[in-house]
């Protein structure tokens, strides 16, 4: 079965930092790694999606690798900014075609 | 393009009664899925579809019951509502076969009281 994992669960920094956000899985046969942002009483908007073939995709200021062999994957946010402020899902989809949840982290970004 | 709708935002249940959440999607995505957000639980499993005709149970599915008869809609019913079922949930929908980038709808708050 299928595990994910997100740590620390929350983290607060100032306006400007480079971040090292972490996602493992405990089943490499994954179909892909998708990274989502959630802002609170909202739904779930999706920032990156790395096929397992793939070892990284960029959007912007966002940059997210994938380990398949270690069952890691990071999400680096470049030159934080208090808009960055939410909480960060990964999810591991495998073969059964079901998506997988951390439990997410919750950034806050300090002006 | 609205992508995916679920209806209502809110709603407050006594104990006992039914409802059904509404989802629709305007994408033609095969794969659709409804999944609970709890505290401390994270986003859980409950139902999900592969096309239309076709459902299956996810981590969660006691107490619901899912039906895909066309390929925009995915409607979650709930038979007899329960306290353990206040949560949020969000329908989400995601084409080809579910190996693809997945949408969420905004959710509904449900509180069962």
């Amino acid at each position: 079965k299928q595990e994910v994992t997100q740590i620390p669960a929350a983290l607060s920094v100032p306006e400007g930092e480079n971040l090292v956000l972490n996602c493992s899985f405990t089943d490499s046969a994954i179909y892909n790694l998708q990274w989502f942002r959630q802002d609170p009483g909202k739904g779930l908007t999706s920032l990156l999606l790395i096929q397992s073939s793939q070892r990284e995709q960029t959007s912007g200021r966002l940059n997210a690798s994938l380990d398949k062999s270690s069952g890691r994957s990071t999400l680096y946010i470049a030159a934080s900014q208090p808009g960055d402020s939410a909480t960060y899902l990964c999810a591991a989809q495998g073969g059964s075609e079901k998506l997988v949840f951390g439990k997410g982290m919750k950034l806050t970004v300090n002006p | 393009n609205a992508g995916v709708t679920q209806t209502p935002k809110f709603q407050v249940l006594k104990t006992g009664q039914s409802m059904t959440l509404q989802c629709a999607q305007d994408m033609n995505h095969e794969y659709m899925s409804w999944y609970r957000q709890d505290p401390g639980m994270g986003l859980r499993l409950i139902h999900y579809s592969v096309g239309a005709g076709i459902t299956d149970q996810g981590e969660v599915p006691n107490g619901y019951n899912v039906s895909r008869s066309t390929t925009e809609d995915f409607p979650l019913r709930l038979l007899s509502a329960a306290p353990s079922q206040t949560s949020v949930y969000f329908c989400a929908s995601s084409s080809p076969r579910g190996k693809a980038e997945a949408f969420f709808g905004q959710g509904t708050r449900l509180t069962v009281v």
